[in-house]
């Protein structure tokens, strides 16, 4: 088991660009999370999937953030006109089951708007 | 709505001085609370599960316990290699698997 891969590991990317991330879960993991953590603070929820359907979506997330989950496996995350606000790490997680779990985290995608 | 309030921010400790992270959580009810480890730059890092209080988990000089309102991890003479920050996270029962996370404490621990 390879454990949560996240690509890019970096992006820097100008003000109004558009930016996608990946995230491949561990395999058979069911549920995917999406997280951003800024400086000095925990990770923000801001949506998570049960196989292929996203089941919640934070209030604070903004129509510029799209998330996909096609086939139940890998997803992606995507911010349409990026702002300097923007920049965070990113970070998906996954967890096994239909219960309560534990999420196992990736690395992350560090994310720089100029 | 959930909540999750940890302290101290940031915790100095001499190598083998013991002590206690806090973890103040407010949630409609509650399906679990995580703790976790994060190194600078990496994602954090999975350490216990608690589920209803009086539970207790313990892993090397690790201890986590969890009462209706808190949770604290007990670190018993730390090493170096125990500074980072620990993170908790909370799950409430009313639905979904939203999970809530405190700010963290971040640990230095001083030879």
């Amino acid at each position: 088991d390879t454990g949560v891969s996240q690509d890019p590991r970096h992006k820097i990317t100008k003000r109004g660009q558009n930016v996608t991330f990946r995230c491949d879960p561990i395999s058979e993991h069911n549920r995917l999370y999406w997280y951003r953590q800024t400086l000095g603070q925990g990770p923000e929820f801001l949506t998570y999937f049960q196989n292929e359907a996203q089941l919640e979506k934070s209030r604070l997330l903004s129509d510029r953030f799209s998330a996909e989950r096609p086939k139940g496996s890998f997803s992606t995350l995507e911010i349409q006109r990026t702002e300097q606000g923007d920049s965070a790490m990113y970070l998906c997680a996954s967890s096994a089951g239909q219960g309560f779990y534990e999420q196992y985290f990736g690395p992350g995608t560090r994310l720089t708007v100029t | 709505e959930d909540q999750v309030t940890q302290s101290p921010e940031a915790l100095r400790l001499q190598e083998g001085e013991s002590s206690s992270l806090n973890c103040s959580y407010t949630v409609s009810g509650l399906r679990g609370l995580f703790w976790y480890r994060q190194d600078p730059g990496k994602g954090p890092e999975f350490l216990f599960t608690l589920y209803s209080a009086g539970e207790e988990k313990e892993k090397e000089r690790l201890k986590a316990t969890l009462t209706k309102k808190e949770s604290f991890l007990h670190i018993t003479a730390p090493k170096p290699e125990d500074s980072a920050t620990y993170l908790c996270a909370v799950q409430d029962n009313t639905g979904g698997f939203k999970t809530i996370f405190g700010a963290g404490t971040r640990l230095f621990v001083k030879a």
